[in-house]
């Protein structure tokens, strides 16, 4: 299986809104409404910001929204604040009863 | 509150077998969800190997099928990953997470497994 696509990098300033993407295909992104975001801090472990999509965990900002159209799915996070500078990662379930990650973006906060 | 966390050898000689374990605590383990093995090299990014649901049922990454085994040990609450013939490209963190098709919940803090060149 392959790995989802991600931009590598993506920037912006404080209190904009940015926006990643992650494409995938027809036997995972586009299949199924099972697609979570990852973001993770230098040194520690993942922490899902959003799933199934388009929904947050409990005690995750408001800022951080989900969406999906055909292959793709996207991230946006409003407001942004020095802290949501990380990597993150989505990820979905497959029609092969796999999971798969994306390579991965970093976000930074200039 | 579920926690997880992930015990390991920390180096493995190349060509030996990579044995991992996950303790689980504040949920049972065969009361449910997907019980999975991701790993992370240094300096990339994350990659799923290997989940089993709470009834037994496993599920592989193609690329690694042939080497890969998970397993519960559901004496001790505890998922089990065993990667054999181990070469530098294993090397990486690895993270043992709780999950459900759509969403990977609670994860360990990860151990470092090194697999010298």
């Amino acid at each position: 299986q392959s790995a989802l696509t991600q931009p590598a990098s993506v920037s912006g300033s404080p209190g904009q809104s940015i926006a990643m993407s992650c494409t995938g295909t027809s036997s995972d992104v586009g299949r199924y409404n099972y697609v979570s975001w990852y973001q993770q801090h230098p040194g520690k472990a993942p922490k899902v910001v959003i799933y199934d999509v388009n929904k947050r965990p409990s005690g995750v900002s408001d800022r951080f929204s989900g969406s999906k159209s055909g292959n793709t799915a996207s991230l946006t996070i409003s407001g942004l604040q020095a802290e949501d500078e990380a990597d993150y990662y989505c990820n979905s379930y497959t029609t092969t009863s796999t999971w798969v990650f994306g390579g991965g973006t970093k976000l930074t906060v200039l | 509150q579920v926690q997880l966390q992930e015990s390991g050898p920390g180096l493995v000689n190349p060509s030996e077998a990579l044995s991992l374990t996950c303790a689980v605590s504040g949920y049972s383990i065969t009361n449910g969800f997907f019980w999975g093995w991701i790993r992370q090299p240094p300096g990339k990014g994350l990659e799923w190997i290997a989940t089993i649901h709470h009834r037994g049922t496993t599920y592989y990454n193609p690329s690694l099928k042939s080497r890969v085994t998970i397993s519960l040990d559901t004496s001790k609450n505890q998922i089990s990953l065993k990667l054999t013939s181990g070469t530098a490209a294993d090397t990486a963190v690895y993270y043992c997470a709780r999950h459900g098709e759509g969403i990977f919940d609670f994860w360990g803090q990860g151990t470092l497994v090194s697999v010298p060149s």
